[in-house]
């Protein structure tokens, strides 16, 4: 069965550090990975993805990810962060069909401190 | 273009009754999945429909069912409610196959 596991549930930063959100995937196959933004209020929204090719993924905001086959992780990162990334980040996988069937990890909030 | 609307946002019910929650999909998406996040377990895959037909079924009980009408449009049921129901509901639309999700607000249902 595939799992995912966020071991941070809360983190806090400062504004301008840097941000490394860590995530663990249990999977029986090459999967597809997630990673999603839930701000207070709203669904998720797509950050970025990996499905094959280049391991290090550039995503929207300023994020990327780094998929580690042999860590099974698929970290994510942001180089400077600004008070508006503060949310609930999730990171998810699933089958290679797809998004359906998606299993997502518990999640991890963000705080920024100015 | 419009995104995925769900209807209603917020929904208190008392246990034993039963719900209907609706998801207007993106003009063009023909498949829609349901989620149901909770603090304790987090977001856990209700069901996918694509072009009314159920597709794909997480580990839920009997009790929650689904349709997806000819307009894509879907709705969800729970019957007899129990506290434990409790949850924001999302719904995601999308083509389909490797096609991005896009998710809804959310319906917050609330079960006393």
């Amino acid at each position: 069965a595939q799992s995912v596991t966020q071991p941070d549930i809360h983190i806090t930063v400062s504004e301008g550090a840097s941000l490394e959100l860590r995530c663990n995937y249990s999977y029986g196959a090459t999967p597809y990975l997630f990673w999603y933004v839930q701000s207070p209020g709203q669904g998720l929204q797509l950050l970025l993805k990996y499905f094959s090719g280049d391991t290090l993924v550039q995503g929207i905001k300023g994020f990327e990810a780094e998929f580690k086959r042999s860590q099974s992780s698929f970290n994510l990162r942001k180089p400077s962060v600004h008070w508006s990334d503060a949310a609930e980040y999730f990171c998810a996988v699933g089958p290679r069909g797809g998004y359906q069937k998606v299993t997502f990890g518990t999640g991890t909030k963000l705080q920024v401190i100015p | 273009k419009a995104g995925v609307t769900q209807t209603p946002r917020y929904l208190i019910k008392t246990r034993g009754q039963q719900v209907t929650l609706s998801c207007s999909p993106i003009s063009g998406h023909r498949s829609v999945s349901w989620y149901q996040q909770t603090p304790g377990q987090g977001l856990q895959f209700l069901f996918e429909y694509f072009s009314e037909t159920q597709r794909n079924k997480g580990n839920f009980p009997g009790r929650f069912s689904g349709r997806q009408f000819s307009n894509s449009r879907s709705e969800m049921n729970v019957s007899t409610l129990e506290l434990g129901d409790s949850a924001l509901y999302l719904c995601a639309s999308s083509l389909g196959g490797q096609n991005e999700q896009f998710f809804g607000p959310g319906t917050r249902l609330t079960v006393l």
